[in-house]
C-alpha cells in the first residue's frame, strides 16, 4: 500500500502558541487528505476533509479558525493548531485518498501535549 | 447523520479463546473498513468489504459484511497475545467520501 508520513509525530507546546502539523502522501497524488482526532481511549473524530486547492470542509463542532488547514499540494496538507490550550491536547491522525487507490491511507499520527 | 456503533467496548479473553466484534451503521453503506490499532500507534487497514454478505478470511481473522450492509462483524479464532489492540470498523456512505469511524473494541489477550 501507499504511505503517508506525518511530522513532527509528537510535540509539546506551551499554553496559547500555535502548532503546525505537516501530513505528507510520499508515493501518491493525494486528491483528498482527511484530518482526525483522537482522545484517550476514544474513537477517531473526523475533524475536516480538505481537497488540493480548495477550502477544507470541516464537521460540525470544529472551528475552522482555530484548526486551520491547508492542503497547497497533491502531496502535502498541514493542521494549524492556533492558540493552542490544554484541551487540545490529542493525538492528530491524516490519512489521505487518491491515486489509482480505493482505500485511505493512515499517517502514524501526531501526539500534541498542551501545558 | 450516520452513526456507527460497535460492541463490545472491551473484551478480555485467555489465550486461544475466540473474540467476535460487532458493527452496526445507522445507514446503509457502500462498504466497510476494519483497522487494528496497537497501543500508542496508529489504524492500521485490516480490510474492506463491499459486496452483501461478503465474508472474507485473513489467517485467523473471518470478517463478514451483513446482508443489508448495515452491520458487520470480526472473529479471531484462537487468540494470540499479538492480537491485543482496539479494532475499529469504519463505515463508508453511498454519497459520501469520508469514513466514519466505530468506538472501538478493545481486546485483551491474557497469556
Amino acid at each position: 500500500g501507499a504511505v503517508v508520513s506525518q511530522h513532527p509525530s509528537r510535540v509539546i507546546c506551551k499554553s496559547g502558541t500555535s502548532v503546525k502539523i505537516e501530513c505528507r502522501s510520499l508515493d501518491f497524488q493525494a486528491t483528498t487528505m482527511f484530518w482526525y482526532r483522537q482522545f484517550p481511549k476514544q474513537s477517531l473524530m473526523l475533524m475536516a476533509t480538505s481537497n488540493e486547492g480548495s477550502k477544507a470542509t470541516y464537521e460540525q463542532g470544529v472551528e475552522k479558525d482555530k484548526f486551520l488547514i491547508n492542503h497547497a499540494s497533491l502531496t502535502l496538507s498541514t493542521l494549524t493548531v492556533t492558540s493552542a490550550h490544554p484541551e487540545d491536547s490529542s493525538f492528530y491522525i491524516c490519512s489521505a485518498w487518491g491515486g489509482n487507490y480505493n482505500e485511505q491511507f493512515f499517517g502514524p499520527g501526531t501526539r500534541l501535549t498542551v501545558l | 447523520g450516520q452513526q456507527v456503533m460497535q460492541i463490545p467496548q472491551y473484551q478480555h479473553v485467555q489465550e486461544g479463546e475466540d473474540f467476535t466484534t460487532y458493527c452496526n451503521s445507522s445507514t446503509t453503506l457502500s462498504n466497510i473498513q476494519w483497522y487494528k490499532q496497537r497501543p500508542g500507534g496508529h489504524p492500521v487497514f485490516l480490510i474492506q468489504l463491499v459486496k452483501s454478505g461478503e465474508v472474507k478470511k485473513q489467517k485467523r481473522l473471518t470478517f463478514q459484511f451483513g446482508e443489508a450492509k448495515k452491520n458487520s462483524s470480526l472473529h479471531i479464532t484462537a487468540t494470540q497475545t499479538t492480537d491485543v489492540g482496539t479494532y475499529f470498523c469504519a463505515g463508508k456512505e453511498d454519497s459520501s467520501y469520508k469514513l466514519i469511524f466505530g468506538s472501538g473494541t478493545r481486546l485483551l489477550v491474557r497469556p
